[in-house]
């Protein structure tokens, strides 16, 4: 069925840098491609980054093209996201979700990981 | 692709038949999903493909459409299906409607 586990979330000033982290368990990782879905307090879901099972293609949200950057390493079975000059609208839940067609980047997800906070905040 | 959901809540009863809406700015044809979320929860996917259901997913669910308009329909609520509804589609870069919350009357 496979597990994701999400961490690197926290508080952070507007302007700083984070990196999340996403340890997949109980698939082949590699061979799936993989996204970060955002969701604001009291909003609903939105795809950010989504990245081919070998990290050669990554597609952006629009939102946060040129801050956001979606890469992955395989041998250590883990998907990242680094989020550059943070702002309050990046307030959400990050989560990490498995795209379910396998390799194909355009596809329905599942499973998805629990999710990890950012907060920004001065 | 803009995806747009109705109602935003729907308060219904155990036993109810109910039907959430989502609309697409345009065709994604079938490549259409619908999630389930719990508060504090991560989103399970029911219904991928417009129509097919998730291994596992109650047959209560069920999902149609094409094109730009597609229907999520529960029947019979049950206690566990008062959560929030949320539509994807993924014909382009994947796009969610802003999700219907099914409460309790």
């Amino acid at each position: 069925e496979g597990q994701l586990l999400e961490s690197g979330g926290g508080v952070v000033q507007p302007g700083q840098s984070l990196r999340l982290s996403c340890a997949a368990s109980g698939f082949n990782f590699g061979s799936y491609a993989m996204t970060w879905v955002r969701q604001a307090p009291g909003k609903g879901l939105e795809s950010v980054a989504t990245i081919s099972s070998l990290g050669s293609k990554a597609n952006y949200a629009d939102s946060v093209k040129g801050r956001f950057t979606i890469s992955r390493d395989n041998s250590k079975n883990t998907l990242y996201l680094q989020i550059d000059n943070l702002s309050a609208d990046d307030t959400a839940v990050y989560y990490c979700a498995r795209d379910s067609y396998g390799s194909q980047l355009l596809s329905p997800f599942d499973p998805w990981g629990q999710g990890t906070l950012v907060s920004v905040s001065s | 692709i803009q995806m747009t959901q109705s109602p935003s809540t729907l308060s219904a009863s155990v036993g109810d038949r109910v039907t959430i809406t989502c609309r697409a700015s345009e065709t994604v044809k079938k490549w259409l999903a619908w999630y389930q979320q719990k508060p504090g929860k991560a989103p399970k996917l029911l219904i991928y493909e417009a129509s097919t259901l998730e291994s596992g997913v109650p047959s209560r669910f069920t999902g149609n459409g094409s094109g730009t308009e597609f229907t999520l329909t529960i029947n019979s609520l049950r206690p566990d299906d008062f959560a929030s509804y949320h539509c994807q589609q993924y014909y382009g870069f994947s796009t969610f409607g802003q999700g219907t919350k099914v409460e309790i009357k």
